[in-house]
């Protein structure tokens, strides 16, 4: 199947950095979203976006599907985006069963 | 609009006992997941639903059973609680395949002793 790999898996910040996560994939993928889990544990979807650049305020995301990676950007980061981060993915011509990655967990400091 | 909602929040089962978890879903989405997360692990399919009255296997499916008897529930059931299904489980569901994210509860705490 499928094989979903984040880095860093940590990463320490000060308010007001800004950071990129990386999201590499094994195969072609019809699918790839990118999920904040808050401290509290909920899961928020940020992005559906399995190929192409989106952006949603201070967060946005590219995907490059012939190099099979996507990159999450967080710009001037605040407190309040800190949490873990997953990307997941499912492959082309299956189903719309996604493949999480491990995870990149977001401190941001004051 | 509640979303996805996952009952209980929390349960502590002895081992052997058997319980079911309940998600509900009001946004009419034909697809329905149950994940378990465990730490470092990520998030793990157990089953899944690609519409009413159909399930199939995840990546994880052992000693658990779902059913979708209704388009908006989706029940995963533990026949034989073990130790090792102390995890905290998520529901999500989408709409059909296509360019639709997923929307998630917000998970159900279980501990086996």
């Amino acid at each position: 199947g499928i094989q979903v790999e984040q880095s860093p898996p940590d990463l320490i910040l000060q308010e007001g950095a800004n950071s990129t996560l990386r999201c590499n994939f094994s195969d072609s993928v019809n699918n790839l979203q990118w999920f904040h889990q808050n401290p509290w544990g909920q899961l928020i979807n940020l992005f559906y976006i399995p190929s192409g650049t989106k952006q949603n305020g201070r967060l946005s995301a590219t995907t490059v599907a012939t190099e099979r990676y996507s990159l999450l950007y967080i710009s001037s980061s605040q407190t309040t985006d800190s949490g873990v981060y997953f990307c997941a993915a499912s492959l082309q011509g299956g189903s719309e069963k996604l493949v999480f990655g491990k995870g990149t967990k977001l401190t941001v400091n004051p | 609009n509640a979303g996805v909602t996952q009952t209980p929040k929390f349960r502590v089962l002895k081992t052997g006992q058997s319980m079911t978890l309940l998600c509900a879903q009001d946004m009419n989405h034909e697809y329905m997941y149950w994940y378990r997360q465990d730490p470092g692990m990520g998030l793990r399919l157990i089953h899944y639903s690609v519409g009413e009255g159909t399930t199939a296997k995840g990546e994880v499916p052992d000693g658990y059973n779902v059913s979708r008897l209704k388009k908006q529930n989706f029940l995963l059931g533990l026949e034989s609680a073990a130790p090792s299904q102390t995890s905290v489980y998520f529901c999500a569901s989408s709409q059909a395949p296509g360019n639709y994210g997923y929307t998630f509860g917000s998970g159900t705490r279980l501990t086996v002793v």
